[in-house]
C-alpha cells in the first residue's frame, strides 16, 4: 500500500477565509480523490483529481468552491474557499494505483471553521 | 483527535467474542467491495475487499460474505480485540473508479 500524507494534519480558520489542503503519496498512482467526512457521518465523494486536466466534481460540489489541482503523479491540493461553519469537516484524500485498485486514504484533515 | 460516528449504529461484544457487521449495499452492478477500519482520529485503513465474482474472502482473523441476491454484505472477525475497536465502513465501487460508502457501524469491544 502507498504512504499517504497529509498537510496540515487540523486547522481551526475564520469564516470568509480559505485553507488547502495538500496530499502526497509516496509513489505514483494514477487515480487521487478527495472525500469530505463530516462529524459523526460516513464519507462522501467530492471529486477526482485528474493529473493534467480539471478534476471531475460529484453532484453538490463545485470547482469555485473547492479548487483541486494535481501538478504530477505523486501530489494534489485541495481548497476551501471562502468557508463558513459547515466547511467543518474532516478531508481526506485517497489514491489508487489503477482503476482495479484499492483505494488507500491518507490520515485526514481535521478543520474548523468559527 | 476528533471523533467519528458519533450518531452511528453501535455494536459491543466482548473480548474474545466474535463480531458480525453487516452492510447492505445499493447497485447491484458493483463489482468491487471494501470494508474499512477508522479510528479515532484517523483515516480509514483497508481491512480486506472483494469482488463480485466471489462469495467469500478470508483474511487474517477477518472474513467478508458477499450476497449479490439480496446485496448484502457482511465482516466477521474472529476472537475480537480491544484493538479492533474502531468505525467500520462498508465501501462498494460502481465502475466510476470512485467508492461509495455506507453509513458506518461502531464496534466497541468489552474487555
Amino acid at each position: 500500500s502507498a504512504v499517504i500524507s497529509q498537510k496540515p494534519s487540523r486547522d481551526i480558520c475564520q469564516r470568509g477565509t480559505s485553507l488547502t489542503i495538500q496530499c502526497q503519496v509516496d509513489s505514483q498512482v494514477t487515480m487521487m480523490f478527495w472525500y469530505r467526512q463530516q462529524p459523526g457521518q460516513s464519507l462522501t465523494l467530492i471529486a477526482t483529481a485528474n493529473q493534467g486536466s480539471e478534476a471531475t466534481y460529484e453532484s453538490g460540489f463545485v470547482i469555485d468552491k473547492f479548487p483541486i489541482s494535481r501538478p504530477n503523479l505523486t501530489f494534489s491540493t485541495l481548497t476551501v474557499s471562502n468557508m463558513s461553519p459547515e466547511d467543518s469537516s474532516i478531508y481526506l484524500c485517497s489514491v489508487s494505483r489503477d482503476s482495479t485498485d484499492t483505494q488507500y486514504f491518507g490520515p485526514g484533515t481535521r478543520l474548523t471553521v468559527l | 483527535g476528533e471523533s467519528v460516528g458519533l450518531h452511528l449504529p453501535t455494536l459491543s461484544v466482548q473480548e474474545g467474542d466474535n463480531s458480525i457487521i453487516n452492510c447492505a449495499y445499493s447497485n447491484s452492478a458493483s463489482d468491487y467491495f471494501i470494508w474499512y477500519k477508522q479510528e479515532s482520529g484517523k483515516g480509514p485503513q483497508f481491512i480486506i475487499d472483494i469482488r463480485s465474482n466471489m462469495d467469500k474472502r478470508q483474511g487474517q482473523r477477518v472474513t467478508v460474505l458477499l450476497n449479490k441476491t439480496v446485496k448484502h454484505l457482511s465482516l466477521q472477525i474472529a476472537a475480537t480485540q480491544p484493538g479492533d475497536s474502531a468505525v467500520y465502513f462498508c465501501a462498494e465501487h460502481t465502475g466510476r473508479r470512485a467508492l461509495t460508502f455506507g453509513s458506518g457501524t461502531r464496534l466497541q469491544v468489552q474487555p
